[in-house]
């Protein structure tokens, strides 16, 4: 089957850093998206990744490892905007519909 | 319009009531999506589009129908609305990535 694997919740000081792992089983692979989504708002798009290794984007950077089938988001400096939910998801190439994770909901505390 | 723009933002609906969530994009993306979220569930896929004229069913299509007569617009109805259909839909559109609408929250009574 199909599987997307991350933590529920996590907590995270503010000016920190938190890393969020995502974990994904799939019968193909084009890709894996990172989301964020704010209490009450839709998701929005946050990175992307295709090849193996670390694409960085200001405060925040994703990972992907194809052959371990694994993906972190690293969000540095966190700031209490960074409350939110951080939705894991992979384009296993079927049309274009991805596999949507359950999120990982992250608070951030003073 | 820039993106993707859903109507109503929320709706209280009567149980056996039929509804219609509208969608339209400006983007003349050829795939669009219907999503349902629901806490503990995640997001669930509805209904999809590839392309005008086509539609496909995703993961819970039962008690809901969609329509994609031109690339914009992509409204989801619901035939026969009951409390297990209380929910945050959203409507996406991808071409690689998605982009999503702001959401309807509708609550069915």
């Amino acid at each position: 089957g199909q599987n997307i694997d991350q933590p529920t919740e996590m907590t995270a000081t503010e000016g920190a850093i938190v890393q969020i792992n995502c974990t994904y089983q799939t019968s193909g692979f084009n890709g894996l998206f990172w989301y964020q989504q704010h209490a009450g708002e839709a998701p929005t798009f946050l990175s992307y990744n295709v090849l193996d290794g670390l694409e960085e984007k200001g405060r925040f950077s994703s990972f992907l490892s194809r052959s371990k089938g694994y993906s972190y988001l690293l969000l540095k400096e966190l700031q209490m905007k960074d409350s939110a939910s951080y939705l894991c998801a992979v384009d296993a190439g079927n049309n274009r519909k991805l596999i949507w994770g359950l999120g990982t909901s992250l608070a951030v505390n003073p | 319009i820039a993106g993707i723009t859903q109507a109503p933002t929320s709706q209280i609906l009567a149980a056996g009531r039929r509804m219609t969530l509208r969608c339209t994009q400006d983007m003349r993306h050829n795939a669009m999506y219907w999503y349902r979220q629901d806490l503990g569930l995640g997001l669930r896929l509805i209904h999809y589009s590839n392309t005008a004229g086509t539609t496909g069913k995703g993961e819970v299509p039962d008690g809901y129908s969609v329509s994609r007569a031109n690339t914009d617009d992509f409204p989801l109805t619901l035939a026969s609305a009951v409390p297990s259909q209380t929910s945050v839909y959203f409507c996406a559109s991808s071409v690689g990535g998605y982009t999503f609408g702001s959401g309807t929250r509708l609550t069915v009574v």
